[in-house]
């Protein structure tokens, strides 16, 4: 099955203690992308990917860091974590970049930082 | 920088009813994108069209390139439906790829 899995889908964290958010998708897709959703906001981009070793900062990449060492795997890292990254994040895949194909999206993860 | 409108963004209607949710962006388009986000869930998508009509099922998705205008219409609406509907569009100017509206959050009541 078709499916971009993120982990954990739950995680409450401290300020300042690192932690990574994993993607990983099974469809060979080139384009990767991590988004923040706030409400009121929206759907905010993070980071992207076009293909293994090339990512691009988004509308919001402060705080975050991202790396495509595998076409499969997207991870998010936040080295520092602060109150204010406490949202619900998205990772999601496509074959080109999103808007010219189906977007396929994880399931979520809702972070909290107290 | 495209602004992508919803509206409404709130809809409460009783099951059987037919549903509008409209979509409106300033800059010309590529693509037009409608998701569906259920409570606690993940991000489906349901549709992807540049032009005309599509439809699924009970849903139906339109554009109209010229007025920058998308609608998607739930017909016999039911419970299951109820969810966010997001609207995003791709501009085509790079690799940054889709703007989101800020979502209808849709409830349909028994």
């Amino acid at each position: 099955e078709a499916q971009v899995t993120q982990n954990p889908r739950y995680l409450i964290t401290v300020t300042g203690k690192k932690l990574t958010v994993t993607c990983s998708q099974n469809m060979n897709h080139e384009y990767m992308s991590w988004y923040r959703q706030d409400p009121g906001l929206g759907l905010r981009q993070i980071y992207y990917s076009m293909n293994v070793e090339v990512t691009d900062k988004g509308d919001v990449p402060e705080g975050y860091k991202v790396s495509r060492k595998e076409k499969r795997n997207f991870p998010l890292i936040l080295e520092s974590p602060s109150p204010n990254q406490t949202s619900l994040y998205f990772c999601a895949s496509s074959p080109s970049p999103l808007g010219r194909d189906e977007a396929f999206f994880g399931q979520g993860t809702r972070l909290t930082v107290v | 920088k495209n602004e992508v409108e919803q509206s409404p963004q709130n809809l409460t209607a009783q099951e059987g009813e037919f549903i509008t949710i409209n979509c409106s962006y300033s800059v010309g388009i590529s693509a037009l994108h409608w998701l569906q986000q259920h409570p606690g869930g993940g991000i489906v998508s349901l549709f992807m069209l540049s032009s005309g009509k599509k439809k699924h099922g009970r849903l139906i998705a339109t554009i109209n390139i010229q007025e920058k205008h998308s609608s998607l219409h739930i017909t016999a609406s039911h419970p299951r439906d109820s969810a966010v509907y997001i609207c995003a569009v791709d501009s085509g100017g790079g690799a940054d790829g889709l703007t989101f509206g800020k979502g209808t959050h849709l409830i349909i009541q028994p």
